[in-house]
């Protein structure tokens, strides 16, 4: 089993619906939770950045953690063809002294919103 | 306040020669780390550098190599190149020792031909 599982899609929404995005996760010592946008052709770029379960809100955005089930989600309202790029979560145990763990990334999911 | 930037952009390269690809980090960050993605395997962790020190290592094998600078500034190196190691290479930077936060590069696209 990996380590982190995300559906790669593709995705294709009209524009203004809302679009739900999942990750699940084999390892219960991961605490930090991240949701990366990558268009084509550029590096990823962090979107929201959560520690923990919970939820939390960024504008159109709502990143949600459920660590008891081992399940991370991202919500997007009102989609945007602008929204239009792949979706990868990503995950870490947490940093060490003298530097960052390294983070576990999905495999992204590609959305595509139409106008 | 400048991203990261990585050189070269684009890359091609024939089976057996080495690469060298450069990372500077965003200012003030310390540490920084290096992603392979390819369409099958996605984003693979390789090394964190961290005070001119390798903090963490992924599952490559031993032909992958980097190293930082006092300056922050890391360098990658590939040796003996595979068709396999057609990839984008990605560098993030992130600013202290427990900080999880990484910003990304716009990666160098290398094709191994």
């Amino acid at each position: 089993q990996k380590e982190v599982e995300q559906d790669p899609g593709p995705l294709s929404v009209p524009e203004g619906a809302i679009v739900s995005l999942n990750c699940t996760y084999s390892n219960s010592a991961f605490q930090y939770f991240m949701w990366y946008r990558q268009y084509s052709r550029k590096g990823p770029e962090l979107l929201m950045y959560t520690y923990s379960s919970g939820n939390k809100e960024d504008g159109r955005f709502t990143a949600q953690v459920d660590k008891s089930s081992k399940y991370i989600s991202l919500f997007i309202r009102d989609s945007q063809p602008s929204d239009s790029a792949t979706y990868l979560c990503a995950m870490s145990h947490g940093g060490t002294q003298g530097g960052s763990e390294k983070l576990v990334f999905g495999k992204g999911t590609k959305l595509t919103v139409n106008p | 306040k400048a991203g990261v930037t990585q050189t070269p952009r684009y890359l091609i390269k024939t089976r057996g020669q080495q690469v060298t690809l450069s990372c500077s980090p965003i200012s003030g960050h310390r540490s920084v780390s290096w992603y392979q993605q390819t369409p099958g395997q996605g984003l693979q962790f390789l090394f964190e550098y961290f005070s001119e020190t390798q903090r963490n290592k992924g599952n490559f094998p031993g032909r992958f190599s980097g190293r930082q600078f006092s300056n922050s500034r890391s360098e990658m190196n590939v040796s003996t190149l595979e068709l396999g190691d057609s990839a984008l290479y990605l560098c993030a930077s992130s600013f202290r020792t427990s900080e999880e936060t990484q910003y990304f590069g716009p990666g160098t696209r290398l094709l191994v031909l």
